[in-house]
């Protein structure tokens, strides 16, 4: 099955700074999904990228994949506080699927 | 987007009894699936839900324990059968227009089996 490693694990860092969270696949990638969970909460959807050096922004938030090193990353421009949570990257275990498997999560903490 | 609604949000249940979790969508979906997210851990996913036949269970996951339903394109549900408490977890509902489209998730329902 895929698995997907993100790092960091957790990330707390000052309220304006930059930060980059990575999501590494063992296996090729079918494409990458980028979500956010509150705790105990559902996942908001961010991004989905499907092609090998697609970007996406929204907001002060960019997502890239390079399909070669079967990777994608996060950037979140000028954290806020309201950027905090945890983000999980999921990605297809084959072409055109849409069930998931997830990274083990980046725990994000934004201190004023 | 899509809406979905989960209920029940949370529940706490007492060990050896039965729970069903309702997944409704405001829209028609080809895809509907559910996932298991166990306390501190990511998300893990239990199976999809076939519209009209049998769904289709991943690898650690049988019918038996986790019998779903999808009688149409907006809804469909999840049992967790004869619970122990190593079941509570946040159970959560996923959808998706077509392949190769964006998944949605419901707000996802928190049981505890005491």
């Amino acid at each position: 099955s895929q698995e997907l490693e993100q790092s960091p694990q957790s990330l707390i860092v000052q309220e304006g700074k930059n930060l980059t969270i990575n999501c590494t696949s063992s296996k090729t990638l079918y494409g990458l999904y980028w979500y956010k969970q509150k705790y105990g909460e559902g996942l908001i959807f961010l991004m989905m990228l499907q092609k090998g050096g697609e970007e996406k922004s929204h907001e002060k938030i960019t997502a890239k994949l390079d399909e070669k090193k079967q990777q994608s990353s996060l950037h979140i421009t000028a954290s806020q506080p309201s950027h905090a949570g945890i983000y999980l990257c999921g990605a297809p275990g084959r072409a055109g699927a849409n069930n998931l498997f997830f990274g083990t999560g980046t725990r994000l903490t934004v201190i004023p | 987007s899509a809406v979905i609604s989960q209920k029940p949000s949370r529940d706490i249940c007492q060990r050896g009894t039965s729970l069903t979790i309702q997944c409704q969508v405001d829209s028609q979906v080809t895809m509907m699936f559910w996932y298991r997210q166990q306390p501190g851990q990511s998300l893990t996913l239990i199976a999809t839900a076939n519209q009209g036949s049998e769904a289709t269970y991943e690898s650690g996951f049988v019918i038996d324990k986790f019998p779903i339903s999808r009688p149409n394109l907006t809804f469909s549900t999840l049992t967790v059968s004869n619970m122990s408490p190593e079941d509570s977890s946040i159970y959560l509902c996923s959808v998706s227009r077509d392949s190769n489209t964006e998944a949605f998730f419901g707000q996802g329902t928190r049981l505890t089996v005491v």
